[in-house]
């Protein structure tokens, strides 16, 4: 069974650094990119990037390139997602999938992720 | 990139049909059959329902269809049911600047 397991929620101040992480398990992490979808409070999906296992090589989309960084640790397979400075717009729920073949196959549970002061 | 167009939500009886209309451009939805659907229960994941324009995954009920002309791709649900309740998104590949994909705004489906 492929499943995709994230870290719980986070609460953090602005400007303080953030990395989450996407275990999984169930098939082979190299041979499938991994997605990061962002989700804030009441509002819809949004696709932040991808990277791919075998390379670590990432494609960001422009509304989050240089504002968070994609990376796999290939020996445990897990994904991560990075701030280095966390603004308070950055409140919402996380997702890490599964690209397949032109659609996102399999979803962790999400990550919370509050920064307020 | 802007996000694919859906209308914001739509309605039905029980056992009624409804459709979900996902608007593009030449980029994306009318460019490739990378074609997806997710439905999302309130305080869950989504979870795949269609790809390629028009399979449905394991598991899934077949009272989920979808369909694509030009730069529209619809997803329709037969025999509504009140689990089908929830939001439905769609997304698309896409050869727009230096995106991989694309989501649609997101429609809420609510049974009567």
């Amino acid at each position: 069974e492929v499943l995709l397991v994230q870290s719980g929620a986070e609460v953090k101040k602005p400007g303080e650094s953030l990395t989450i992480s996407c275990k999984t398990s169930g098939y082979t992490f190299t041979t499938y990119y991994i997605t990061w979808v962002r989700q804030m409070p009441g509002k819809g999906l949004e696709w932040m990037g991808r990277i791919d296992p075998s390379d670590s090589h990432t494609n960001y989309s422009p509304s989050f390139q240089g504002h968070v960084t994609m990376s796999v640790d290939k020996s445990i397979g897990t994904a991560y997602l990075q701030w280095s400075s966390l603004k308070a717009s950055d409140t919402a729920m996380y997702y890490c999938a599964r690209v397949g073949v032109g659609d996102f196959d399999h979803w962790g549970q999400g990550t919370l992720v509050t920064a307020s002061s | 990139q802007s996000a694919l167009t859906q209308p914001a939500s739509v309605s039905g009886s029980p056992g009624q049909s409804l459709t979900i209309s996902c608007t593009g451009a030449s980029s994306d939805v009318g460019g490739y059959t990378y074609v997806s659907w997710y439905q999302q229960h309130p305080g869950k994941a989504p979870q795949l329902v269609i790809y390629d324009v028009n399979n449905r995954p394991s598991g899934v009920s077949n009272r989920f269809s979808g369909s694509k002309s030009g730069n529209t791709a619809s997803l329709t649900i037969s025999g509504l049911q009140a689990e089908d309740e929830a939001d439905y998104y769609c997304s698309s590949y896409t050869s727009s600047g230096t995106l991989d994909y694309v989501f649609g705004t997101g429609t809420r489906v609510t049974v009567l």
